[in-house]
């Protein structure tokens, strides 16, 4: 049971370039979500969604956009890497969304130069 | 924003001593949970309290909630060095069940 896994671990773009994080998870779950770890910010959500097709937004969206074509896979794009998007992304899953516990992702580290 | 805060930022204690972390948060919830993060590594679930319990076990993990004063306390029993990550708190409002919102985390130091 891989749970919810995140590739890659490790990434650096250039100021501009465009990417895609991807996170899949293989547990069924509906609820999933992607956040940014910054020191002293703790987490803050970016995008999620509550179903396949269903998606919308959290605190920090601007930069970024996803999509969920199917229960396993939650995609985020990067549209113009900027440097303010230097972080480590986290992607988590959850059953039944806040009303219990998420599985986290390993993350992704990614530096923009 | 269900934002919860931890207090306090950093917390440092010798191997076999408890750890009280705490959290406050600013409006109604459904739930409030606990995760742990290693350093450099996702965030695990730890426990969960809703809003109708005021204390929960789950082994050396101690979780209380004070909705009058929107405030929770995770204690960790025995703390061993293994213990040492940071641990944040999560809020689940009361409208709206889709998402978490995290507080900034306490930083655990475990000596040996």
């Amino acid at each position: 049971n891989a749970g919810v896994t995140q590739t890659p671990k490790f990434q650096v773009l250039k100021t501009g370039q465009s990417m895609t994080l991807q996170c899949a998870q293989d547990m069924n779950h509906e609820y999933m979500s992607w956040y940014r770890q910054d020191p002293g910010m703790g987490l803050r959500l970016i995008h999620y969604s509550v179903g396949a097709g269903i998606t919308d937004q959290g605190e920090v969206p601007n930069g970024y956009n996803v999509s969920r074509s199917t229960t396993e896979d939650f995609p985020l794009r990067l549209l113009s890497a900027a440097p303010s998007q230097t972080s480590v992304y986290f992607c988590a899953s959850s059953r039944q969304g806040g009303l219990d516990g998420y599985t986290f992702g390993s993350g992704t580290r990614l530096t923009v130069v | 924003s269900q934002q919860g805060e931890e207090d306090p930022q950093a917390l440092s204690i010798q191997e076999g001593e408890n750890a009280t972390m705490n959290c406050s948060y600013k409006t109604s919830i459904n739930n409030l949970q606990w995760y742990r993060q290693n350093s450099g590594r996702g965030l695990v679930h730890l426990i969960l309290i809703r809003s109708n319990e005021r204390e929960k076990h789950s082994g050396r993990l101690r979780v209380t909630l004070d909705t009058s004063k929107k405030s929770s306390s995770l204690l960790i029993t025995a703390s061993r060095a293994a213990d040492t990550a940071s641990y944040f708190c999560a809020a689940t409002g009361n409208s709206g069940y889709s998402t978490l919102t995290f507080g900034k985390g306490t930083m655990l130091l475990v000596s040996p």
